[in-house]
């Protein structure tokens, strides 16, 4: 267990509402992740953090956008919902970005219905 | 092409038996390299990190990595039905700005059966 909670642990939605996903950790780790996982895809790379305000875009930002105003919490937007972002979504967290200090730990995941 | 690859499973062993896991990656860059398992609605947890060629032990999992083929294996020896879960490969680029950000494949559903 690496300190890291997320909320909602599972949310039903509609197309077109906003929904913001919390990743919270409590060690102060510098990098956080947000990924998607979808069958046959593996974990995609949505958005990611390498300090407070500092953010930048992964393979499927699309429709996401990410804020870090505390060291401790990473959210996740969707601005308006869609069917296709109907996934299991998780956030990690590594201490470093090199050998094994870029390991990455995992919170227990959101499951995200789009409706 | 897919940055990672994994053999694309499902991969079906006895109990007892050896159960090879593979994954080839095209990144000449990637210097470490993660194995994780995770289980059915579960989040991925670490298994073993490789950044060196050859082999490393860990109790029954070896990992093994050849940088010149770009191939990284997993063999977990004396195969449980616990071990039933599907396998993650990740690499990293730890040059430049990667900021330590992991490319997975797709993962190998591994089921062993008694």
């Amino acid at each position: 267990d690496a300190g890291i909670t997320q909320s909602p642990r599972h949310k039903v939605t509609e197309t077109g509402t906003p929904v913001t996903l919390r990743c919270h950790q409590t060690e102060n780790h510098r990098y956080m992740y947000w990924y998607r996982q979808d069958p046959g895809h593996g974990l995609r790379l949505i958005h990611y953090s390498y300090g407070v305000k500092d953010t930048d875009k992964g393979e499927v930002s699309d429709g996401y956008s990410v804020s870090r105003s505390k060291t401790e919490d990473f959210l996740l937007t969707l601005e308006s919902a869609t069917s296709s972002q109907t996934s299991v979504y998780f956030c990690a967290i590594s201490v470093g970005t090199s050998g094994r200090l870029a390991t990455q730990y995992f919170g227990p995941g959101t499951r995200l219905t789009v409706l | 092409q897919k940055e990672v690859e994994q053999n694309s499973g499902p991969l079906s062993v006895p109990e007892g038996a050896i159960a090879s896991l593979n994954c080839t990656y095209s990144d000449r860059g990637s210097q470490s390299f993660f194995w994780y398992r995770q289980y059915s609605g579960k989040s991925p947890e670490l298994i073993m990190f490789i950044y060196s060629n050859g082999d490393k032990e860990d109790g029954r999992f070896t990992a093994q990595l050849n940088k010149a083929s770009q191939y990284v294996s997993l063999l977990i020896r004396d195969s449980q039905p616990s071990d039933s879960a599907t396998y993650l490969c990740a690499v990293v680029n730890a040059g430049g700005t990667s900021y330590g950000k992991l490319t997975f494949g797709q993962g190998t559903i591994l089921t062993v059966h008694p």
